[in-house]
């Protein structure tokens, strides 16, 4: 009943390589995120995603390609891996309505590109 | 860039004692948020105050908003050993539809 999910949860990887991360939510929301966390636990938002559209891309390289199949996915794709996408990236969905604005969070996935 | 400040960084109390953390931030907001991360887990959601609130309590927390200072407080009562977490605020953003959040303060309670 995990509200929302992510694979995998650790990533490890050679510089240059492609990998996805995969986000699913069960929760019936419209509204999905990626965002990337350092190391310095400084967490900044990458792509937003509303009913499968493309609503935010915040100047995050094109090696990074976000993918809604459905509103409850939101995958994220990332070409030729660099040293400095290690990080751990965390997906959210949103709901909000006039009583309150939540976001739920996944558990992460920790990339680390060697 | 817009993302906010928190104060302290770091803490450390004993068990039972009070908790609290400061955040400030620098555009105009509709509402301001905090969430709470255990180590290696997500984010969660813990309050929300709207722009138009001064004060907000939820159990053992107490949340206050000052929007001439673009200044909020997260206060936890009579802090547990699982408090301990790193406590985000986190502002939300109308035009841009996002939340932005602060660096953090890591909270550690001692028993």
């Amino acid at each position: 009943d995990t509200a929302v999910s992510q694979t995998p949860k650790y990533l490890v990887t050679q510089m240059g390589n492609d990998k996805s991360i995969k986000c699913e939510q069960n929760l019936g929301h419209d509204t999905m995120y990626w965002y990337k966390q350092d190391s310095k636990k400084f967490l900044k938002i990458m792509f937003s995603y509303n009913n499968k559209e493309l609503i935010i891309n915040e100047t995050v390289p094109n090696r990074f390609s976000p993918k809604s199949p459905d509103k409850a996915h939101l995958n994220l794709h990332i070409n030729s891996l660099e040293l400095g996408d290690s990080a751990v990236y965390f997906c959210a969905s949103r709901f909000s309505d006039r009583y309150t604005d939540t976001q739920y969070f996944g558990p992460g996935t920790r990339l680390t590109v060697l | 860039s817009q993302q906010g400040e928190e104060d302290p960084q770091a803490l450390s109390i004993q068990e039972g004692e009070n908790a609290t953390m400061n955040c400030s931030y620098k555009t105009s907001i509709n509402n301001l948020q905090w969430y709470r991360q255990n180590s290696g887990r997500g984010l969660v959601h813990l309050i929300l105050i709207r722009s138009n609130e001064r004060e907000k309590h939820s159990g053992r927390l107490r949340v206050t908003l000052d929007t001439s200072k673009k200044s909020s407080s997260l206060l936890i009562t009579a802090s547990r050993a699982a408090d301990t977490a790193s406590y985000f605020c986190a502002t939300f953003d109308q035009g841009a539809q996002k939340l932005v959040f602060g660096q953090g303060t890591r909270l550690t309670i001692n028993p």
